[in-house]
């Protein structure tokens, strides 16, 4: 069964400075996407980036990046040079197959900010 | 850009009453998701559809139905409302052919509080 796990509940960074957010990632199914949704405090799940299983290179958008480690089964999310919006939970997800529908999430990591 | 489009926002109800959520997708988007996020949670999958007939079912009780219409909407019904129902109510929509890569955009949600 496919399955997220994000081990940080709570991140602290300096603004300006770059954060890493866990996730690791469970599937038997060799296609699969990732993804990474931001959700401040407003409530609006906001997407962020996505990395498919087959990608040969790790996926980024702007300041955000997705080191992608298949074999660890690892898709951590990097964001460089943090400012104070960043401030929200962050939460992981996958979808199997290429066609599939069903996306599960993980528990979300809160990021804060501090300036 | 058009986003994907939910209504209400906002939502109120008393135990055992009705409930009906609407998602308008992202236009040309072929396949929607239905989520509900409890408070301090993650966003859990309820059931998604693709062109108008249900592609997959997640945790979703036997009191809540969806569908898809012509015009690819899709309502959520919700009958015989719990107190256990209050939660935030999330659509999704993607193109499945093509396009963005299979990357789920989120709508703004739809807050229900079951009294």
């Amino acid at each position: 069964a496919q399955k997220i796990t994000q081990t940080q509940p709570g991140m602290f960074v300096q603004e300006k400075e770059a954060v890493t957010l866990d996730c690791t990632y469970d599937t038997s199914d060799p296609s699969y996407g990732l993804f990474w949704y931001k959700q401040p405090s407003s409530g609006e799940m906001i997407f962020l980036i996505y990395q498919g299983s087959y990608d040969q290179q790790n996926a980024t958008e702007g300041r955000y990046s997705l080191n992608f480690q298949k074999a660890r089964k690892s898709a951590n999310l990097v964001i460089s040079a943090s400012q104070l919006g960043d401030s929200a939970m962050y939460f992981c997800a996958m979808r199997e197959g290429d066609g599939g529908f069903k996306t599960i999430f993980g528990a979300g990591t809160r990021l804060f900010v501090k300036a | 850009a058009a986003g994907v489009i939910q209504s209400p926002r906002h939502l109120i109800k008393e135990k055992r009453e009705t409930a009906t959520l609407k998602c308008y997708p992202i236009p040309r988007h072929d396949t929607v998701y239905w989520y509900q996020q409890g408070p301090g949670q993650d966003p859990q999958f309820l059931i998604s559809f693709y062109e108008k007939m249900q592609s997959d079912k997640g945790s979703i009780p036997d009191r809540f139905s969806a569908q898809q219409f012509s015009d690819y909407h899709s309502e959520l019904n919700m009958s015989s409302l719990e107190l256990g129902d209050s939660a935030l109510y999330f659509c999704a929509s993607r193109r499945l052919a093509g396009g963005t890569r299979g990357t789920q955009y989120f709508g703004p949600g739809t807050r229900l509080l079951v009294l």
